[in-house]
C-alpha cells in the first residue's frame, strides 16, 4: 500500500475560480478526513466520511466547500468562487473504523492569486 | 470545545542538546493525545502517542507521558539531532476521531 494519495501536490488559481482536489485513502481504511492547515497554524478539521456517508462537517466549511465519497474509496473536495482566505494546505488522512492507523497524505498546496 | 495549547516557537537548539516542547489541553472526558512533525515539504507523521493517563509514548528517543493530574503531554529528547529539525504538532483525539491540533512549535537544531 502506498499510503494516502493526495492531487495535485500544489494548485494556484485566480480568486473565482472553482478548484477540486482528490484524496485516496488507504484501501482498507473505511473513515476518509479532510483537515485544513495555514501558515503557522496547525491543522484544523474540515470534514469527514465514513464509507460513502459524510457524518461530520466543521463550521469552518462555508457553502462554498462540498465534499464526496462516492464510492466509499476516494474522496473529492472541491471550492467554488475561490477567495485568497481559502490559501492553505488541505490535508487528508484516513483510518479504519476505531480509528487506528489514522495516517496523513503529503496534502494539497493551494495558492488564491 | 476541546483545544491544545503548545510552547510558543521558534525554538533553536544545537546539536545534542536536551528538548522539551510543551503541551496542555482542554478536553472533557479522556482523549488519546499524541505528537505528530512535519519535516518541511512533507505530511504529518505521527511521532508517538498515548491513550491513557501515565502512559509514555516514545519514538526515535522521543518521549511524551500522559499526565492526567496537568493535562499535560510535553515532548522530550535527551540529545537532539539535525535530522530533527521540523515542526512538531499537539493533539488530541477523542469521540468521532476528530483531531485537534496545537499550533505548531518549529525547532532548528545547529550543528
Amino acid at each position: 500500500d502506498t499510503g494516502v494519495s493526495q492531487d495535485p501536490r500544489h494548485k494556484i488559481t485566480k480568486r473565482g475560480q472553482n478548484v477540486t482536489f482528490r484524496c485516496d485513502p488507504i484501501s482498507e481504511h473505511n473513515r476518509l478526513y479532510w483537515y485544513r492547515q495555514t501558515l503557522g497554524q496547525g491543522p484544523e478539521f474540515l470534514t469527514y466520511f465514513q464509507n460513502e456517508a459524510q457524518l461530520e462537517k466543521s463550521r469552518l466549511l462555508s457553502d462554498r466547500f462540498s465534499a464526496e465519497r462516492p464510492k466509499g474509496s476516494f474522496s473529492t473536495l472541491e471550492i467554488q468562487r475561490t477567495e485568497q482566505g481559502d490559501s492553505a494546505m488541505y490535508l487528508c488522512a484516513s483510518s479504519d473504523r476505531q480509528g487506528t492507523g489514522y495516517t496523513f497524505g503529503s496534502g494539497t498546496r493551494l495558492t488564491v492569486v | 470545545g476541546d483545544s491544545v495549547t503548545q510552547m510558543e516557537g521558534p525554538v533553536t537548539l544545537s546539536e545534542e542538546a536536551c528538548l522539551t516542547i510543551n503541551c496542555t489541553y482542554t478536553a472533557t472526558g479522556y482523549p488519546s493525545l499524541f505528537w505528530y512533525v512535519q519535516y518541511p515539504g512533507e505530511g504529518l507523521q505521527l511521532l508517538l502517542k498515548a491513550t491513557k493517563a501515565d502512559d509514555k509514548g516514545s519514538n526515535k528517543g522521543f518521549e511524551a507521558t500522559y499526565r492526567k493530574e496537568t493535562t499535560s503531554f510535553h515532548l522530550e529528547k535527551g540529545s537532539v539531532q539535525v535530522s530533527d529539525s521540523a515542526v512538531y504538532f499537539c493533539a488530541l483525539i477523542q469521540g468521532a476521531q476528530k483531531l485537534v491540533f496545537g499550533q505548531g512549535t518549529r525547532l532548528t537544531i545547529n550543528p
